[in-house]
């Protein structure tokens, strides 16, 4: 079993649809959980960064945290085709970026 | 603005020679870099972590004598991949944690690597 689990999509939308992007873990020592965005043959973007449990939001982003059920969702709201990217979560049990384990991304297509 | 530069972004070279790619941080320094390789539809996968003023660190499965890292100053790593051949044709990205921080990674912009 992977340490992370995450759907690669692709996930397709209408524009201004609520996207919910969600990723799961084994590891119960992970508490730093990350949301990048990654366009087409570019580096990866950090969009969200959250500490232990909750609800982080940022503009149309929310990151939520659930550690009980090992599970953690990046949600979208009124999505755009300039969102259209490939996801990635990422964890760590460590405050240090060297420990990061990331998932294999989820691509979402966002449809005029 | 971006923090951190990778060059170049692409790269087409003959089987059997060698090429080296950049990684600058640009507004902080790094003792820590890391380099990953991409494969379509996958993840990215950790090869090295870059040390400034000592050797990389190598993940398993990864050849050290195949990819050079040398992390030459707090701003500036490069990854040499020598002899390449077709096989090492994959998307090259690196990163460097500002304060060394989860939280605070910063990527390049990926180097496409195309061995002929």
């Amino acid at each position: 079993q992977k340490e992370v689990e995450q759907d690669p999509g692709p996930l397709s939308v209408p524009e201004g649809a609520i996207v919910s992007l969600n990723c799961t873990y084994s590891n119960s020592a992970f508490q730093y959980f990350m949301w990048y965005r990654q366009y087409s043959r570019k580096g990866p973007e950090l969009l969200m960064y959250t500490y232990s449990s909750g609800n982080k939001e940022d503009g149309r982003f929310t990151a939520q945290v659930d550690k009980s059920s090992k599970y953690i969702s990046l949600f979208i709201r009124d999505s755009q085709p300039s969102d259209s990217a490939t996801y990635l979560c990422a964890m760590s049990a460590s405050i240090w970026a060297d420990k990061l384990i990331f998932g294999t991304g989820t691509r979402l297509q966002v449809f005029p | 603005g971006a923090v951190v530069s990778q060059h170049p972004s692409r790269v087409i070279c003959k089987s059997g020679t060698s090429v080296k790619i950049e990684c600058r941080s640009l507004d902080f320094q790094a003792t820590t870099m890391f380099w990953y390789r991409q494969f379509p539809k996958q993840s990215l996968m950790l090869m090295a972590t870059s040390n400034e003023g000592s050797k990389a660190t190598y993940e398993q499965g990864v050849e050290k004598d195949k990819f050079l890292i040398n992390h030459a100053s707090l701003t500036l790593s490069t990854l040499t991949v020598t002899s390449a051949h077709p096989e090492d044709s994959s998307f090259y990205i690196c990163s460097a944690p500002r304060g060394g921080l989860s939280g605070e990674l910063f990527f390049g912009e990926g180097s496409r690597l195309t061995v002929l």
